[in-house]
C-alpha cells in the first residue's frame, strides 16, 4: 500500500514533442504529490507538485494531471527540449505522527529528448 | 533563501572502514532532516529522518546510523562499511513546523555524496 508505481521506465521523445509519465498509488492517506527532476550526479530537484483537491496544475511547459478516483497522476512536458533529458521521479507524501513527512518515490523514468 | 550542503561529494572507501557523511542546512530553523540512498538507476530509499536535535528515526535496519548533534546538522555514519553500502547518498530537509493550516512540507535535496566501497 505504500508503493508508487511509475511508468514508463524510459522514454524517448523528439524535440518539440510531448512527454508523458504516469504514476499510480494505492494508499489514500497520501495528500501531496510532487515530481522531481534529477540530472546525472545531482540531487533531485522539486519540479512541480499537486494536492489531491486539484485536478490539474500547470507551470510553464510542465503540467500535472491528477485523477483522485483512479488514484493516478501524470506529468506532461509540452514542447520537450533536449535540456529536459533527465530522470523524473513521481512521489507521494503523507504525514507522520511526529510532524515529519513520509515521501514515497516511484522508480523513475529516464527521459531522452532527441534534437 | 535556504541552502543544503553535503560533503564530501565523492568518497572511495575500503570494506571495513568507517564512514562519516555530513549534511548542513542554512537559512531555516528547526528543519526536518532526511537521509536517502539511491542505488544506480533506481529510486530513493529513505534511511533515517530527524524532527529535532538528538531525535533519529530509522526506516531500514542496516549497517548505518545517523546523528543530529545540532539543529541544522545531520550526520550519517558507519563503523564498518560493506560492499552493499555503495551508492548515492542524499540529504534532504523540509520545514519542521508551519503556521499554515495545510502545509505539505516539500522536501528539498542536497547535491549528494557518491560512495564507492571497494
Amino acid at each position: 500500500q505504500q508503493q508508487v508505481k511509475q511508468s514508463p521506465q524510459s522514454l524517448i521523445v523528439q524535440k518539440g514533442g510531448i512527454s508523458i509519465i504516469n504514476c499510480a498509488y494505492e494508499n489514500t492517506a497520501f495528500d501531496y504529490f510532487p515530481w522531481y527532476q534529477q540530472f546525472p550526479g545531482k540531487g533531485p530537484a522539486l519540479l512541480i507538485a499537486i494536492r489531491p483537491d486539484v485536478s490539474e496544475k500547470k507551470e510553464g511547459r510542465f503540467t500535472i494531471s491528477f485523477n483522485k478516483s483512479a488514484k493516478q497522476f501524470s506529468l506532461h512536458i509540452m514542447d520537450s527540449q533536449p535540456g529536459d533529458s533527465a530522470t523524473y521521479f513521481c512521489a507521494a507524501s503523507m504525514p507522520r505522527p511526529d510532524n515529519a513527512r513520509q515521501l514515497t518515490f516511484g522508480s523513475g523514468t529516464q527521459l531522452t529528448v532527441l534534437p | 533563501s535556504q541552502t543544503i550542503h553535503q560533503w564530501p561529494a565523492t568518497l572511495v572507501q575500503p570494506v571495513g572502514s568507517p564512514l562519516s557523511l555530513e549534511c548542513t542546512v542554512e537559512g531555516t530553523s528547526n528543519p526536518n532532516l532526511y537521509w536517502y540512498r539511491q542505488a544506480a538507476g533506481r529510486g530513493l530509499q529513505l534511511l533515517f529522518y530527524s524532527v529535532g536535535i538528538g531525535q533519529i528515526s530509522s526506516e531500514v535496519p542496516q549497517n548505518l546510523s545517523a546523528s543530529r548533534p545540532q539543529d541544522r546538522q545531520f550526520i550519517l555514519s558507519s563503523k564498518k562499511l560493506l560492499l552493499s553500502d555503495s551508492g548515492f547518498y542524499l540529504c534532504a530537509w523540509s520545514a519542521g513546523t508551519s503556521s499554515l493550516m495545510r502545509s505539505y512540507n516539500e522536501q528539498f535535496f542536497g547535491p549528494g555524496t557518491r560512495l564507492t566501497v571497494l
